[in-house]
């Protein structure tokens, strides 16, 4: 089955500093790959998607790279603000009909004002 | 608005009792419910799959006689801790998927048994 693994468990910037959070997935079949924010106690929240179809993905000061020949992708944050501290969770799935979603282990993500 | 509506939020019981968290759709028909659970500090682990009017697909390692799975509507989704012990404290969270890929996710059920 699919493994998705995640770094660095944890991560501190300086409020206006980038924070990049990297990703790396197992099965080649996978071609959907969510990014979630989740703060303490809440439902986790979709930031970002990117489809395997596509190699960069960008939405304000959040985007998202993938190389699916090294099957890996990552998270970049830019002009980080002190509410973007949560904990980021990259998943992988193969979209055919609702498949389930894995999630990597989380980076916990700190933005010291 | 919510798109999956979770219920409890948050639970506290008794060892050896049994706990029943439910998940609502909310206007649209949840054929698939996934159940997770997070410990703290760690990442959400799937435990099983639902499927409207069939059984419970689990993951290796769930037991399926103590995490019971119900879906027996399209708009309704329950899992049941029965028996529960200590080691069983976590927070349960549903999610389902509406078009493809994108998973909408319950409120979250924090459970603590005692």
């Amino acid at each position: 089955g699919e493994n998705v693994e995640q770094h660095p468990s944890t991560l501190s910037v300086q409020e206006g500093d980038s924070a990049v959070i990297k990703c790396t997935y197992s099965d080649s079949a996978s071609n959907y790959f969510p990014w979630y924010k989740q703060e303490l106690g809440k439902r986790p929240q979709l930031i970002i998607d990117i489809r395997s179809n596509v190699g960069e993905k960008k939405d304000q000061r959040i985007a998202v790279t993938l190389n699916k020949t090294a099957k890996h992708f990552s998270l970049h944050i830019t002009e980080t603000q002190p509410e973007d501290s949560a904990v980021y969770f990259c998943a992988a799935s193969i979209v055919t009909s609702y498949d389930k979603v894995i999630f990597g282990p989380g980076t916990s993500l700190s933005v010291i004002p | 608005g919510a798109v999956v509506s979770q219920h409890p939020s948050w639970v506290i019981c008794k060892s050896g009792t049994s706990v029943k968290i439910e998940c609502r759709s909310l206007d649209f028909q949840a054929t698939t419910m996934f159940w997770y659970r997070q410990f703290p500090k760690q990442s959400l682990m799937l435990m099983a799959t639902s499927n409207e009017g069939s059984k419970a697909t689990y993951e290796q390692g769930v037991e399926k006689d103590k995490f019971l799975i119900n879906h027996a509507s399209l708009t309704l989704s329950t899992l049941t801790v029965t028996s529960a012990h200590p080691e069983d404290s976590s927070f349960y969270i549903c999610s389902t998927p509406r078009g493809i890929g994108e998973l909408f996710f319950g409120e979250g059920s924090r459970l603590t048994v005692l």
